[in-house]
């Protein structure tokens, strides 16, 4: 079957910061990659998708991710956080052959903020 | 723009009753709408595809006579649990496909606590 795994449960870091989520996922032919980032009392909001094209792909507030392919992976980075940046990410992986639009989620890294 | 409601937010029901949850686009209209399990620290799991004007399409492992889908519009689409059990408790979250499937906006969610 395939999976997505982020290798953070939990992250802390302190204001200014930088930020690397890992995400890697098992299927080997053409996915479409994204990332998701929950704020507190908040639904699921997209930060970025990977289609095709340049790997390194930006998003919104400042986010962006890189896919390698040969590492099967989507790592998602920040150069500098904010408090404000604390939430929960979670990686999505689609288009690798099951229904579509169907989306496998990895289990979701929270991330804090230190002022 | 695409904003995706869910009501209710939290239901407590008894064991053997039905439960329903709306899944709503608000501002969009929107053909395909995918509901999703959660369980504690768990990703979330896709349930079904629900296709307006269609049969819903489940996924392996769903009971599709205890999750009922009815996508009856292009704006909302419900989730009914019938005969609902304690082990059916959980963090049920729908999305709505915009431009393409990959393109979901998601739901709040609904908790739904069964005694």
């Amino acid at each position: 079957a395939q999976s997505v795994s982020q290798h953070n449960h939990h992250v802390i870091l302190s204001e200014a910061a930088s930020l690397e989520l890992g995400c890697n996922y098992s299927y080997g032919g053409t996915v479409n990659l994204f990332w998701y980032v929950q704020y507190p009392g908040q639904h699921l909001q997209l930060l970025l998708k990977y289609f095709s094209g340049d790997p390194l792909v930006k998003g919104i507030k400042g986010f962006e991710a890189e896919f390698i392919k040969s590492k099967f992976s989507f790592n998602l980075r920040k150069p500098s956080v904010q408090w404000s940046d604390t939430a929960e990410y979670f990686c999505a992986v689609g288009g690798y052959g099951g229904s579509q639009g169907n989306l496998i989620f990895g289990k979701g890294t929270k991330l804090s903020v230190k002022p | 723009g695409a904003v995706v409601s869910q009501h209710p937010s939290r239901v407590i029901c008894k064991s053997g009753t039905s439960v329903k949850i709306e899944c709503r686009s608000l501002d969009f209209q929107a053909t395909t709408m995918f509901w999703y399990r959660q369980f504690p620290k768990q990703s979330l799991m896709l349930m079904a595809t629900s296709n307006e004007g269609s049969k819903a399409t489940y996924e392996q492992g769903v009971e599709k006579d205890k999750f009922l889908i009815n996508h009856a519009s292009l704006t909302l689409s419900t989730l009914t649990v019938t005969s609902a059990h304690p082990e059916d408790s959980s963090f049920y979250i729908c999305s709505a496909a915009r431009d393409s499937l990959y393109e979901q906006y998601f739901g709040p969610g609904t908790r739904l606590t069964v005694t």
